[in-house]
């Protein structure tokens, strides 16, 4: 089974600033890892996800994030954020045979003026 | 684009009552799954349906529940007799291949 910590609850950020989101997962076998973003009353939308290849994942809106094997890690990054970046962000692991996914509790991005 | 559907969108019950939440997922998809979001909290696994039967429940998914897909297109949760507790937003998502889930809009079940 999986299992996903998201370090940090809550983020508060000015517009234009970074964010970094940390994620972190433990498994037994070999995983996806997937960012989703949740806006204020809306469903989950897919921001990136990690398969295969290049560790360096480039998402939707500006987002990236850097798959660590041996940190098992994934965590999320934005060089500048806007207003319309406030939401929840949850990261997301699944088995490779198995595509029913773990999520995170969730941390929430809330980007100030 | 395809996109998973769900109804309704929003739904209040008294407690003890059947509810049942649809969800039409992208059509040459194989695999279903049933989440649930309690307000603030993480969303959690509920079910995995596929070749028309349950392949893993979660223990959130005691008696109460029950899935079916009725006919070719929809997908279906019923909550046999609701509990406060149920208040929750429900996603229905589907999947083809590995990579990534579909996930619906939601549907915002409230108990009272």
């Amino acid at each position: 089974a999986q299992s996903v910590t998201q370090l940090d609850s809550q983020v508060p950020v000015f517009e234009e600033a970074p964010v970094e989101l940390r994620c972190n997962y433990s498994s037994s076998v070999s995983v996806y890892l997937f960012w989703y973003v949740q806006y204020p009353n809306q469903g989950l939308q897919l921001l990136l996800k990690y398969l295969s290849g290049s560790t360096l994942v480039k998402g939707i809106n500006g987002f990236e994030a850097e798959f660590n094997k041996s940190q098992t890690s994934f965590h999320l990054r934005k060089p500048s954020v806007h207003i319309s970046d406030t939401a929840e962000y949850f990261c997301a692991v699944s088995d490779r045979n198995d595509y029913k996914l773990s999520f995170g509790a969730g941390t929430t991005v809330t980007v100030r003026a | 684009e395809p996109e998973v559907t769900q109804t309704p969108s929003h739904q209040v019950t008294q407690m003890g009552q059947e509810v049942i939440l649809r969800c039409v997922p992208i059509s040459n998809h194989l695999y279903f799954y049933w989440y649930r979001q309690i307000l603030g909290q993480k969303v959690e696994f509920l079910v995995s349906f596929y070749n028309n039967e349950i392949s893993e429940k979660s223990e959130i998914f005691d008696d109460q529940f029950s899935v079916e897909r009725p006919d070719g297109s929809n997908f279906t949760l019923k909550i046999r007799s609701t509990k406060l507790e149920d208040s929750a937003m429900y996603f229905c998502a589907s999947i083809a291949a590995p990579g990534e889930l579909f996930f619906g809009e939601g549907s915002r079940l409230t108990v009272l």
